[in-house]
Order: structure tokens, then C-alpha cells, then sequence
């Protein structure tokens, strides 16, 4: 019963490196989130993806990009690293079934940017 | 604008005590709102919406569109309640994202 799977868990990077977040949901949801939680700001969405082959920008998305790769996996890349990018990093999938409303989160990948 | 305001960031009570988490929003049409709660070294997980009007572990919330607010709360506070509260509001028209507040800490003492 994996739910939503993010991967890697911890992450340290230098200034200017690129990573892929990867996030996979086995639930068949259509929709997928990124969100970003820094302390005291809560969980801020990044990109988040309606449906197989959409994706649209959330509140604060530059930095990042994003692929839908197929229903099941939604990652988000940063193409050059900053130091204010250290953050803790949430993927959610959303079930709307019998319109249900709710969204699951993976356990987060912490990332740190030097 | 749409916003989610918990104005605590930290809230310590003694176990049995009363706990009201606080939340007001901002949202110009009908909002579905909800509570999620993240324990230590767990990830985020739903503790109640008002739309099901149900109560779980304890916690109740009723939304009230007058004050547009979303209070959380539970008569008497156990310590598993210790974890990190947010508040959330869903833009079900907008790929059904979330807006969350900021998050408030509960530290339920023995």
C-alpha cells in the first residue's frame, strides 16, 4: 500500500547543480502537486499537473520545471540550484473519486543547497 | 486574494485541557476547507474537511462563513496530539490546489 512514493529523501547540493525530484502515486489519481514547506510559510504549491499531459505553475514556480511523465509519476527539476531553494519538497496526488476532495502527500524530500 | 491565516505558530496547552487551533480565509467563492495534520517524522495526512462534518480523534471544526473561519478544536488534549496543524482551503476550479496557512504548532505538556 505505497501511496505516494518521493524519491530521494535527502538531498545536498552546490550552488548551480541539477537534481530531478522524483514522485510516483499508485492510486490512479489524475492529479498531481509539488509544494515547497519552509518554516512559517507553510506548504507553498509549485507546479501541479490537472490530468496526463497538463501541467500548470503554481504560486511560486520559477526555478523549477516539471514533467508528467505519465499518470502515475510527476517530478520536478532544478536546472541550476540556489541556496534559497533549500527547502523540504511535498508531492500529493488528489482523489476526486465519488467527489471526494482529497489530496495524499508523499514523506518529503529534504533538500539542502550550499 | 485568496489566503489562509492561522494566527499562532505555536500553541502549548496541559493534556486535558481545551485546544482551539485558529484559521480564517479569504476566498470570494464557496471554499472547501480542511485540516491536515503532519506528526514527528510522519508526513501530512487529513484530519477532518467540513464538508463530511465529522469529527476524528476527538477534533471538531465548523465553518462559519459569517467570521470566515475554520476552527479547530478538541475538549480535552492528549499528548499524541503534539504535532504541526495546518489549515487548508481548496480551489476545486483551479486543478483542486491547495492554499494552506502557515502552520501551527501543538505541544500538549503531561
Amino acid at each position: 500500500n505505497a501511496g505516494v512514493t518521493q524519491t530521494p529523501k535527502f538531498q545536498v547540493l552546490k550552488t548551480g547543480q541539477s537534481m530531478t525530484l522524483q514522485c510516483a502515486q499508485d492510486m490512479n489519481h489524475n492529479s498531481m502537486y509539488w509544494y515547497r514547506q519552509d518554516p512559517g510559510m507553510g506548504l507553498r504549491l509549485i507546479y501541479y499537473s490537472a490530468s496526463e499531459g497538463t501541467t500548470d505553475k503554481g504560486e511560486v514556480p520559477n526555478g523549477y520545471n516539471v514533467s508528467r511523465l505519465n499518470k502515475r509519476e510527476f517530478s520536478l527539476r532544478l536546472e541550476s540550484a540556489a541556496p534559497s531553494q533549500t527547502s523540504v519538497y511535498f508531492c500529493a496526488s488528489r482523489d476526486t473519486h465519488l467527489a471526494k476532495n482529497i489530496q495524499y502527500f508523499g514523506a518529503g524530500t529534504r533538500l539542502s543547497v550550499l | 486574494a485568496q489566503r489562509v491565516t492561522q494566527p499562532e505558530k505555536l500553541l502549548s496547552v496541559f493534556k486535558g485541557a481545551p485546544v482551539e487551533l485558529k484559521c480564517n480565509y479569504s476566498y470570494s467563492g464557496s471554499p472547501e476547507l480542511f485540516w491536515y495534520v503532519q506528526y514527528s517524522r510522519q508526513r501530512l495526512q487529513l484530519l477532518l474537511r467540513h464538508i463530511s462534518r465529522e469529527s476524528i480523534k476527538g477534533f471538531t471544526a465548523d465553518l462559519n462563513k459569517g467570521e470566515t473561519s475554520f476552527h479547530l478544536k478538541k475538549p480535552f488534549a492528549q499528548e499524541e496530539d503534539s504535532a504541526m496543524y495546518y489549515c487548508a482551503l481548496s480551489t476545486y476550479n483551479q486543478g483542486g490546489k491547495l492554499i494552506f496557512g502557515q502552520g501551527t504548532e501543538l505541544s500538549v505538556k503531561p
